[in-house]
C-alpha cells in the first residue's frame, strides 16, 4: 500500500466552474476526512467518513461543496461553482479505530492544490 | 475543543537538539496530544503522539508534565531536512477529535 493518493495534484479552474477532487485512502482504513488548508494556515476540518457514512460537516462546507465516498472505499469531492476563494489545498486524510491509541494517527495525501482564476 | 499556542517560528543548527512547547491549558481527560509536520506541498505527517509522561519514537521526544497544560516536542540533532512547519494537535479523535483545530504551527528553520 503506498499510503493515501490524491488526484489531480494540481488544478486550476475559471470561476464558476464545477471541480471535483479525489481521494483514495489506505486500504484497510475505514475513516476518512477532507481539509481545506489555505497559504500561511494549517489545515481545516471539512468533513469525515466512517465507511460509506458522512458523519460530520464543518460549517466551512457551504451548499457548494459535497462529499461522497460510495461503498467506503474512495472519496470524491466536488465544489460547484467555485469562486476565488476557494482557492487552497485540500487535503484527505485517513485513519483506522487503533490509529489514535500511539499507533499511527492520519496519514494524510499530499493534497489537489486549487487555483481558481 | 482544545485549542494550542505554539511559538510561530524557531531558527536552529544543524546537529542541535530542538525542542517545540506547545500549550493547551483546557485539554480534557480523554485528549491524546499529537504532533505532525509538514514540509511545502505535502500533507501533513504524523511524528508522535502521547497522553502522558515521556514517549519516544525514533524520530523524535514528546514530554508531557503532569497537568498535561503543555508538551514539548524535542527533535535530537536536526539537520536541513528537518526544517519544516510543526503543528501540536490535542484532541479525543473517537468524539471528534479530527475536528481538532491545527493552528498556524511552528516553522522551524535548520541553518547549516
Amino acid at each position: 500500500d503506498t499510503g493515501v493518493s490524491q488526484d489531480p495534484r494540481h488544478k486550476i479552474t475559471k470561476r464558476g466552474q464545477n471541480v471535483t477532487f479525489r481521494c483514495d485512502p489506505i486500504s484497510e482504513h475505514n475513516r476518512l476526512y477532507w481539509y481545506r488548508q489555505t497559504l500561511g494556515q494549517g489545515p481545516e476540518f471539512l468533513t469525515y467518513f466512517q465507511n460509506e457514512a458522512q458523519l460530520e460537516k464543518s460549517r466551512l462546507l457551504s451548499d457548494r461543496f459535497s462529499a461522497e465516498r460510495p461503498k467506503g472505499s474512495f472519496s470524491t469531492l466536488e465544489i460547484q461553482r467555485t469562486e476565488q476563494g476557494d482557492s487552497a489545498m485540500y487535503l484527505c486524510a485517513s485513519s483506522s479505530p487503533s490509529s489514535f491509541r500511539g499507533i499511527g494517527g492520519y496519514t494524510f495525501g499530499s493534497g489537489t492544490r486549487l487555483t481558481v482564476v | 475543543l482544545a485549542k494550542t499556542t505554539q511559538p510561530i517560528s524557531m531558527d536552529s543548527y544543524e546537529g542541535q537538539e530542538v525542542n517545540i512547547t506547545c500549550s493547551h491549558n483546557n485539554i480534557a481527560t480523554n485528549d491524546y496530544i499529537t504532533w505532525y509536520q509538514q514540509f511545502p506541498s505535502q500533507g501533513p505527517r504524523f511524528i508522535i503522539q502521547g497522553y502522558k509522561t515521556k514517549v519516544t519514537n525514533e524520530v523524535a521526544s514528546l514530554f508531557i508534565p503532569a497537568d498535561r497544560k503543555s508538551s514539548t516536542l524535542s527533535l535530537p540533532r536536526v539537520s536541513l531536512s528537518d526544517t519544516a512547519v510543526y503543528y501540536c494537535l490535542v484532541g479525543d479523535p473517537n468524539t471528534g477529535g479530527f475536528k481538532t483545530i491545527f493552528g498556524a504551527g511552528t516553522r522551524l528553520f535548520v541553518k547549516a
